[in-house]
């Protein structure tokens, strides 16, 4: 098993260039979540989707859409980029287990976007 | 709102020392914990998960606890090694299914 596997692992964009980020589990779990990483204030929830189809707002979704066509796949997408949105962005994934205390979430490897 | 906070932001210890890594959190009602180890520049590495109903959790030389009413949870890991130099972070599920992540202790274990 791969895991989670997130692409691409680096990229750099110009302001308002527009990008997608693909994440792909194959442990054929619900959830998927989209995070983004930054110094000083950990990680925090973009985008989170509870099944194929369905896609649901998390903490900071402002500037970024997100996509669940196949159980397997989450794609995050920018639509016009900007320097706040340099980060670095990981997706995970869980099985699904809504209200029960079970749910550990597998970490990808991460994408480092620079956005100039 | 979740707050989750780990103390210290960053520890140094020699080879072979026991330690304890420290997480608050400010809502106790949680569905679980999630202990996480990240090294620099990759992704992070489930540890340990400590669901509500639980006090402890044990893996080879970690052991993770959980005060759920005083929102407070401990990593303790045993005889320290080199390799175990990393950022540690916690993470708690409240409500719905996202996780409030501490900002990590990094640790050194020096050989």
């Amino acid at each position: 098993n791969a895991g989670v596997t997130q692409t691409p692992k680096f990229r750099v964009l110009k302001t308002g260039q527009s990008m997608t980020l693909l994440c792909a589990q194959d442990m054929n779990h619900e959830y998927m979540y989209w995070y983004r990483q930054d110094p000083g204030m950990g990680l925090r929830l973009i985008h989170y989707s509870v099944g194929e189809g369905t896609t649901a707002k998390g903490e900071v979704p402002d500037g970024y859409n997100v996509s669940r066509l196949k159980k397997q796949n989450f794609l995050l997408g920018l639509e016009s980029a900007a320097p706040s949105q340099t980060s670095v962005y990981f997706c995970a994934s869980s099985y699904r287990n809504e209200g029960s205390s079970y749910n550990e979430q597998f970490f990808g490897p991460g994408t480092r976007l620079t956005v100039l | 709102k979740q707050e989750v906070t780990q103390i210290p932001a960053a520890l140094s210890v020699p080879e072979g020392e026991n330690l304890v890594l420290n997480c608050s959190f400010t809502d106790s009602a949680i569905y679980n914990l999630q202990w996480f180890r990240q090294d620099p520049g990759k992704g992070l590495t489930s540890l340990l998960l400590i669901q509500s109903s639980q006090r402890e959790q044990t893996s080879g030389r970690l052991n993770a606890s959980l005060d759920k009413s005083s929102g407070r949870s401990t990593l303790y890991i045993a005889a320290s090694q080199p390799g175990d130099s990393a950022t540690y972070l916690c993470a708690v599920r409240a409500s719905g299914s996202r996780l409030t992540f501490g900002e990590g202790t990094q640790l050194t274990v020096n050989p």
